[in-house]
């Protein structure tokens, strides 16, 4: 699928390190999503943007930094990030209607910080 | 708060048999109702929603789910099994005009030839 996509699909990070994770939707949304999904446990919601705004930080550590410059695109910057941190990040985008709140996901970018 | 419950953590069918996935949401009004499947090493795929009319809906795939107001119940079948259809599958609920989906832990579906 091409509707939503994310970059890069693996990334291994030392806890000093600083990299970007890149989600592109093709959907014409105005709604993205991060999510984390950890092993054994239910998807965390972790930022909401609507029309590029944030209007969800849902008690996001600061060492995670969202960022959206237009409604396609939608980065998480990461830096000194800790071993817990590994996991799979799942970026989502869906509209901002009634009736267009269905969210489509994008592959993810499975991170393990050593 | 809403809250939503996959009391089956993993289900192991047969190639061709039936498959039933359950799924209880805890809100106050009618929310809106969503299947997602995951394979391995990938995203959440749709496979179908519910956000009113019909309390059947069909999806991908072959699947079909059925709202049940009364049990506060959306359940996952399909009628015959693949072995392509193993994989974990979610259950999620959307509050109305609340731009957050809450997710159950999920049901790892393994099927067996």
């Amino acid at each position: 699928e091409t509707g939503v996509t994310q970059t890069p699909r693996h990334l291994v990070m030392g806890m000093t390190n600083k990299k970007s994770l890149k989600c592109e939707q093709h959907l014409g949304h105005n709604a993205m999503y991060w999510y984390k999904q950890s092993a054994k446990k239910p998807l965390e919601l972790m930022f909401v943007y609507n029309f590029k705004e944030q209007t969800e930080n849902n008690s996001v550590p600061s060492r995670f930094s969202p960022e959206c410059p237009n409604s396609s695109h939608l980065f998480l910057h990461l830096h000194t990030l800790q071993p817990e941190d590994s996991a799979l990040y799942l970026c989502a985008s869906s509209g901002s209607g009634a009736g267009e709140e269905t969210q489509y996901f994008g592959p993810g970018t499975r991170l393990l910080v050593l | 708060a809403q809250s939503v419950t996959q009391p089956d953590i993993h289900i192991t069918v047969s190639e061709g048999a039936s498959l039933e996935l359950r799924c209880n949401y805890s809100y106050g009004a009618t929310p809106y109702l969503f299947w997602y499947v995951q394979s391995p090493g990938q995203g959440l795929q749709l496979l179908l929603k519910y956000f009113s009319g019909d309390t059947l809906v069909q999806g991908i795939k072959g699947f079909e789910a059925e709202f049940k107001r009364s049990q506060s119940s959306f359940n996952l079948r399909k009628p015959s099994v693949h072995w392509s259809d193993a994989a974990e599958y979610f259950c999620a609920v959307h509050r109305y005009n609340d731009y957050k989906l809450s997710f159950g832990a999920g049901t790892t579906v393994t099927v067996r030839a």
